[in-house]
C-alpha cells in the first residue's frame, strides 16, 4: 500500500524567507503527485500538478520537484507572505484514488 | 460557476441515527470521491464513484454507504454502524478515475455526535 509522508509536520517562519516542504512515498509506481492547500476548515484548492514523466512544475512564487525514483517531491515557496499561511497536503496518484500525507501546517509571521 | 457544492455545512448525529450528507457537481464529470478528513491527518478514502450506477470501496467503507444514480450527485450516508463519525468530510471529483487532472474539492461537511 501506497505511504506518504510530510516533513515537517509544522513550520514558522518569518516573512520573506524562502522554504521547502518534503513529501515522500514508498511506491515509485505513480501516475502523478499532487500539491494541495487547505485554509482552517475548508476544502483543498490544488497548487501544482506533476506528472510521472515530469521533473518539476512551477507557478508564481510556487516550485514543486519530483524525483520519482528515489520517491521525494519538494514544494519551494519563494519569499514567503502571511497569506501562504495554511496546511499543504501532498498527494499521490497510484491507482484510481489519491493517496495523502498528513501535512505540514506553515505559519508565516509578520 | 462550475465547481463542487457539499451540504450541510455542519451536521449533527445522534446515536443511532443515519444522516446522508450531499455532494453535487456541475463540472461534468465522470469519477466522483468521498474523503475523512480527522485532525491532524491526512485524507482516507471512504467510497470512489468512476461512472454513474457503479462505485468501489476505499480504505475506510465499514459504516458508510453511498449511491450514484446521477452523474452530477452523489450522497454519503452515516450508519449507526459507524461508531466514530465525529469528522470532516470532504467530496471531490475529477474527469477520469485515474487520469490526469487534478481532483476538485468541495467546500467539506463538518459532522458532530450529539
Amino acid at each position: 500500500k501506497q505511504e506518504v509522508t510530510q516533513i515537517p509536520a509544522a513550520l514558522s517562519v518569518p516573512e520573506g524567507e524562502n522554504l521547502v516542504l518534503n513529501c515522500s512515498f514508498t511506491d515509485s509506481a505513480i501516475y502523478n503527485l499532487q500539491w494541495f492547500r487547505q485554509d482552517p476548515g475548508k476544502g483543498l484548492t490544488s497548487l501544482l500538478l506533476i506528472q510521472s514523466s515530469q521533473r518539476e512544475q512551477t507557478s508564481g512564487r510556487l516550485n514543486a520537484s519530483l524525483d520519482k525514483s528515489s520517491g521525494r517531491s519538494t514544494l519551494y515557496i519563494a519569499a514567503s507572505q502571511p497569506g501562504d499561511s495554511a496546511t499543504y497536503l501532498c498527494a499521490v496518484l497510484s491507482g484510481y484514488a489519491l493517496n495523502f500525507g498528513k501535512g505540514t501546517s506553515l505559519l508565516v509571521t509578520p | 460557476d462550475g465547481g463542487i457544492t457539499q451540504s450541510p455545512k455542519y451536521l449533527f448525529r445522534k446515536e443511532g441515527q443515519n444522516v446522508t450528507l450531499s455532494c453535487e457537481q456541475n463540472l461534468n464529470h465522470d469519477a466522483m470521491y468521498w474523503y475523512r478528513q480527522d485532525p491532524g491527518q491526512g485524507l482516507r478514502l471512504i467510497y470512489y464513484s468512476q461512472i454513474v450506477n457503479d462505485f468501489q470501496k476505499g480504505d475506510i467503507a465499514e459504516g458508510y454507504s453511498v449511491s450514484r444514480e446521477k452523474k452530477e450527485s452523489f450522497p454519503l450516508t452515516v450508519t449507526s454502524a459507524q461508531k466514530n463519525p465525529t469528522a470532516f468530510y470532504l467530496c471531490a471529483s475529477n474527469a477520469l478515475a485515474g487520469g490526469q487532472e487534478t481532483q476538485y474539492f468541495g467546500p467539506g461537511t463538518r459532522l458532530l455526535v450529539l
